[in-house]
């Protein structure tokens, strides 16, 4: 069975840190792959998404992949209160590449 | 990306009965899905609603069960059928952008008694 992984955390981070979120994939297909970010009582919404290894920069935000590790990871630098929500992994699936499966998610608490 | 919209937005309904979800696109999509979210779970997939065709269903999930249309491009609905208290979640519609990215609607949140 394809999985995603995550800590369910609570990763707990004071404002101004750096917040790195971790998650690893069980499809060695995968090929495209994504961050969320969900708050209490709200929908997921599209943070990022990288494609290729190496490091994928946005802002505040860093993706990291290496495919051979099956890996892929979330930086938030200068980590701020409103990043408190959980963040999920999705990675597509190897049998269809549209499909997605989504790690648990990893909650972020960002103590001011 | 598109604006979705979803009705309702939440509703208590009694088991046995069934809901029909709605999910709005404003710009024509191909893909559209729907997930269910059960608390304090992350995403799963229920089916793929395809114009034109016949929705794919995922493991676990029968089209008796969860009945799907999608009359046109930007419109689908999830009926949820013979509910009950197990049935209570969130679910979300989403939309493929033809890049493989999906984005969410606000999603709908059902509670069976």
């Amino acid at each position: 069975q394809k999985e995603v992984e995550q800590n369910s955390g609570p990763l707990s981070v004071p404002e101004g840190a750096i917040a790195s979120l971790n998650c690893t994939y069980s499809d060695r297909g995968s090929q495209s792959f994504f961050w969320y970010r969900q708050y209490s009582g709200k929908s997921p919404e599209l943070i990022m998404f990288i494609y290729s290894n190496g490091d994928k920069e946005d802002g505040r935000f860093t993706a990291q992949l290496n495919k051979a590790s099956q890996y892929v990871s979330l930086l938030i630098r200068d980590s701020q209160p409103s990043d408190s929500a959980t963040y999920l992994c999705a990675v597509n699936r190897e049998d269809s590449s549209y499909k997605l499966i989504f790690g648990s998610g990893t909650r972020l608490l960002v103590r001011p | 990306s598109a604006v979705i919209s979803q009705k309702p937005s939440r509703d208590i309904c009694q088991r046995g009965t069934s809901l029909t979800i709605q999910c709005q696109v404003d710009s024509q999509v191909t893909m559209m899905f729907w997930y269910r979210q059960q608390p304090g779970q992350s995403l799963t997939l229920i089916a793929t609603a395809n114009q034109g065709s016949e929705a794919t269903y995922e493991s676990g999930f029968v089209i008796d069960k969860f009945p799907i249309s999608r009359p046109n491009l930007t419109f689908s609905t999830l009926t949820v059928s013979n509910m009950s208290p197990e049935d209570s979640s969130i679910y979300l519609c989403s939309v493929e952008d033809g890049q493989e990215t999906q984005y969410f609607g606000p999603g709908t949140r059902l509670l069976v008694l």
